[in-house]
């Protein structure tokens, strides 16, 4: 397909376990984004990579939080010991190069999370 | 600190009626602005986008946005609002990075958007 894919679309899982989240962005994109998007709010930046290089990490919200790109395309969002407050949708967007931040970022339709 | 406020949570407008949705940003300098559309259950998708030069931008779908740096403002209008325009809009800033590395997005807590019959 043309578009970012993430997968699953949607993920239950109860308090305690862990999950992993999956993206593949779309073919050549160097940049690859995770945002956490709450009910009723925007989404927030989790995490970024250009190539398999996680250059930017200061959205995690704990240590529970863990992503790797390891050969720069497909990318994966950990979360150990889910909690509660983890639920929410979880974006992940890419774009095809890294100038100066000015390409715009194409978003997947999400992985909906929710912990019982 | 970058920051986005969307100051309407819900509009509602009638079919055929104009719109314009209102963004004020926060940031030291020219920031890169964006309006993203979202359908429930879907991701964002990308209206239109502003960087430099010319301050209304166009986008797709008959939305545009005018960029004023004196209100720090990037509002979202249609002219004419069609039934399926009903979702949420977002608008978001990137800030310039200087090092050759991407831009996160600093994203409004989006308008939910009516439109009636």
């Amino acid at each position: 397909g043309a578009g970012v894919s993430q997968s699953p679309r949607y993920k239950v899982a109860k308090r305690g376990q862990d999950v992993a989240l999956r993206c593949d962005p779309i073919s050549g994109h160097v940049s690859l984004f995770w945002y956490q998007q709450a009910l009723g709010q925007g989404p927030e930046f989790l995490t970024y990579f250009q190539n398999e290089a996680q250059l930017d990490k200061s959205g995690l919200p704990s240590d529970r939080f863990f992503a790797e790109r390891p050969e720069g395309s497909v990318s994966t969002l950990k979360i150990q010991r889910t909690q509660q407050e983890d639920s929410a949708v979880y974006l992940c967007a890419s774009s095809s190069r890294p100038d100066r931040g000015n390409q715009p970022q194409h978003f997947g339709d999400g992985t909906r999370l929710s912990i019982l | 600190a970058q920051s986005v406020t969307q100051p309407d949570i819900h509009i509602t407008v009638s079919e055929g009626a104009s719109l314009e949705l209102r963004c004020n940003y926060s940031y030291g300098a020219t920031p890169y602005l964006f309006w993203y559309v979202q359908s429930p259950g879907q991701g964002l998708q990308l209206l239109l986008k502003y960087f430099s030069g010319d301050t209304l931008v166009q986008g797709i779908k008959g939305f545009e946005a005018e960029f004023k740096r004196s209100q720090s403002s990037f509002n979202l209008r249609k002219p004419s609002v069609h039934w399926s325009d009903a979702a949420e809009y977002f608008c978001a800033v990137g800030a310039i990075q200087m090092t050759g590395t991407a831009s996160k997005l600093t994203f409004g807590t989006g308008t939910r958007l009516q439109v009636t019959l």
